[in-house]
């Protein structure tokens, strides 16, 4: 029964190059989150996607961050021309949602960890 | 935007001692969830807390929720080498999408 995967675990970016981080939900769960964590720093959220729908974007930068959830595939978080202050670790979690305070523990992957250079 | 304030950020014991950490909203949640962070790792679910005054424990740990929704807190009895890590809590976003909101965390050392 696997877990949330994530790739790569480490992503090493020169300035201005693109990074793409891949999120496998568990099996069975519909809904998936990613979170940023610069270090010594709690985790922000960014992005909250359902099978082929942005949900909740709110903590996502305006200009270059996008995020998807295909209807087949992993969940891509992508940042373009990636910058110095993009260097964090980003965490993709899942859950099953089922209802309004309902039970909606999120699990959460291992994490990419990404340095620009 | 909606915040949740965790204290302290830092917290040194000698193995034995108890532990606890404090987290308040200015807001009334729905409920309440803590997450423990090995050092390297990745936050792993701990518990969820719904009702007002509610208390629940698993082994050593003690979580509880205020009898007004807006803090809960955490508590290790006799702390153990295994138990360091940073502990967060995080609520539900006031948009009640299903996003977290995390505390800052409470990074807990123990002393063998």
């Amino acid at each position: 029964n696997a877990g949330v995967m994530q790739n790569p675990r480490h992503l090493v970016r020169r300035r201005g190059q693109e990074a793409r981080l891949r999120c496998s939900p568990m099996k069975g769960h519909s809904h998936v989150y990613w979170y940023r964590q610069l270090p010594e720093e709690g985790l922000k959220f960014m992005v909250y996607l359902q099978k082929e729908n942005i949900i909740d974007e709110s903590g996502m930068p305006k200009e270059r961050f996008s995020a998807e959830f295909p209807k087949e595939g992993p969940s891509i978080l992508r940042i373009q021309q990636v910058v110095r202050g993009d260097s964090a670790a980003y965490f993709c979690a899942s859950s099953t949602l089922s209802g309004t305070g309902g039970s909606y523990e999120q699990y959460f992957g291992p994490g990419t960890r990404l340095t620009v250079t | 935007g909606q915040q949740v304030m965790q204290i302290p950020q830092y917290q040194h014991v000698q193995e034995g001692e108890d532990f606890t950490t404090y987290c308040n909203s200015s807001t009334t949640l729905s409920n309440i969830q803590w997450y423990k962070q090995r050092p390297g790792g990745h936050p792993v679910f701990l518990i969820q807390l719904v009702k007002s005054g509610e208390v629940k424990k698993q082994k050593r740990l003690t979580f509880q929720f205020g009898e007004a929704k807006k803090n809960s807190s955490l508590h290790i009895t006799a702390t153990q080498t295994t138990d360091v890590g940073t502990y967060f809590c995080a609520a539900p976003g006031s948009s009640n999408t299903g996003k977290l909101i995390f505390g800052q965390g409470t990074t807990l050392q123990v002393k063998p």
